[in-house]
């Protein structure tokens, strides 16, 4: 079956504009994560999304981060008036149920110059 | 706040040898998921083993098996008969048992050799 998709592989935007990233779930699965990726770096937690739970949002790094859920299905994460250093791969995971295993989409490179 | 230590930044091996990758993590939390995933240069992380906590028996898959150990808080991930296509950056993961304080280690890049 399909997997986790995203949308778009590669980004290149200027400072101070905002830009969106798509994700789209395995279908069924109720969670949801995002995740950022510096080069060569571990993993980042940005935000869960559970059902029609209040999402965790503990991992967004400012007020510019914003992500929502739509029907319990895709997610769109917002970056508002980008700064170089939110350059980074910018992963989504979907997961069946809470702790199962996160299954990742191909991620959204972002260049910000 | 849980936290999840991978000691060995890089490590090598000679295909068809075994090969471990420590894992060590920090939790309060008696229920929860431990993780190995993979990342190949392509970039698409895959999940490779994965260990409930309330389970004594150590998780296999194939050519991966760990080495858990509650009480000291360690996950080690043992490949056997090394294979190139096993050169990735390999990332231990700690999950909440509600799906919630999912962390990541910071990777061990792995390279297999000929």
């Amino acid at each position: 079956g399909a997997g986790v998709s995203q949308s778009p592989s590669n980004k290149v935007t200027e400072k101070g504009k905002d830009v969106e990233l798509r994700c789209d779930p395995i279908s069924g699965h109720t969670a949801l994560y995002w995740y950022r990726q510096s080069l060569g770096q571990g993993l980042e937690f940005l935000i869960y999304f559970q059902g029609n739970s209040a999402p965790d949002k503990s991992g967004l790094p400012s007020d510019r981060f914003s992500a929502e859920r739509t029907g319990g299905s895709v997610s769109t994460l917002t970056i508002q008036r980008t700064q170089q250093e939110d350059s980074a791969v910018y992963l989504c995971a979907s997961s069946p149920s809470t702790g199962e295993t996160q299954y990742f989409g191909p991620g959204t490179r972002l260049l910000v110059l | 706040a849980q936290t999840v230590t991978q000691s060995q930044p890089e490590m090598s091996v000679q295909e068809a040898e075994t090969v471990t990758l420590s894992c060590t993590y920090d939790t309060s939390e008696n229920n929860y998921y431990l993780f190995w995933y993979k990342q190949p240069p392509s970039r698409q992380m895959i999940l490779v083993i994965r260990q409930e906590a309330y389970k004594q028996q150590n998780a296999t898959e194939n050519r991966f098996s760990v080495n858990f150990q509650k009480a000291a808080k360690s996950f080690s991930l043992k490949i056997s008969d090394s294979q190139l296509g096993d050169t990735a950056m390999y990332f231990c993961a700690f999950g909440g048992f509600f799906g919630q304080n999912f962390v990541f280690g910071p990777g061990t890049r792995l390279s297999v050799l000929p």
